[in-house]
């Protein structure tokens, strides 16, 4: 059964503290993606990634970085974390190296991240 | 920018009833996909309906796309409570030249009361 775990459920943090949310996919999936979601905006894309090392700008990457040195696990990090990033912060992978290809993403269960 | 948008943003029915949801996108795609999200919970994939299909089936869902329209419905027949959720519709879009990545609808949020 195919798996993406988030570290934490539920995570709460001060303003200015650097934070780190790590996902672990077990699929072998080349690609990884962070979302954060919020109330009337949807899912919004933060970074992706499509190998290992490699990282691409989603849609609002503005105070987030990334690192994906192992190809099943992608870290989303706030350098130093503000109250407009309290958020559900999700993520997925998919297979495939094309955007021709079969591309359903599978999701981790989602971190609700407070910031004070 | 947003590619999908869904409609209505909030649907609520009767168990038993069925329930449509509408997406409508802006550009070119490969495929259409829809996923489904439990409160507080990541998303799961539901159904995949690529651009050259029409309709597609699985289970009580039905999808169609209509390519000249840019817009896909997603049909949940005779529904019951633990459909509740919200529904989002995403697509990849073909002037994006980069693999696997998505443009997610705001979502549906689907009450089906008992």
């Amino acid at each position: 059964d195919v798996k993406v775990t988030q570290s934490s459920r539920y995570l709460v943090k001060r303003t200015g503290e650097k934070v780190f949310l790590e996902c672990v996919q077990d699929m072998d999936h080349e690609n990884m993606f962070w979302y954060r979601q919020d109330p009337g905006l949807g899912l919004r894309l933060i970074y992706f990634s499509y190998d290992v090392k490699m990282k691409e700008k989603g849609d609002i990457p503005e105070g987030y970085s990334v690192s994906r040195e192992k190809k099943e696990r992608f870290s989303l990090i706030l350098e130093s974390a503000s109250t407009n990033q309290t958020s559900m912060y999700l993520c997925a992978s998919s297979a495939g190296t094309s955007f021709l290809l079969y591309n359903e993403q599978f999701f981790g269960p989602g971190t609700r991240l407070t910031v004070l | 920018s947003q590619q999908g948008e869904e409609d209505p943003q909030a649907l609520s029915i009767q168990e038993g009833e069925n329930a449509t949801m509408n997406c409508s996108y802006k550009t070119s795609i490969n495929n259409l996909q829809w996923y489904r999200q439990n409160s507080g919970r990541g998303l799961v994939h539901l159904i995949l309906i690529r651009s050259n299909e029409r309709e597609k089936h699985s289970g009580r869902l039905r999808v169609t796309l209509d390519t000249s329209k840019k817009s896909s419905s997603l049909l949940i027949t005779a529904s019951r409570a633990a459909d509740t959720a919200s529904y989002f519709c995403a697509t990849d879009a073909i002037f994006y030249n980069q693999g696997g990545k998505l443009i997610f609808g705001q979502g549906t949020e689907l009450s089906v009361k008992p």
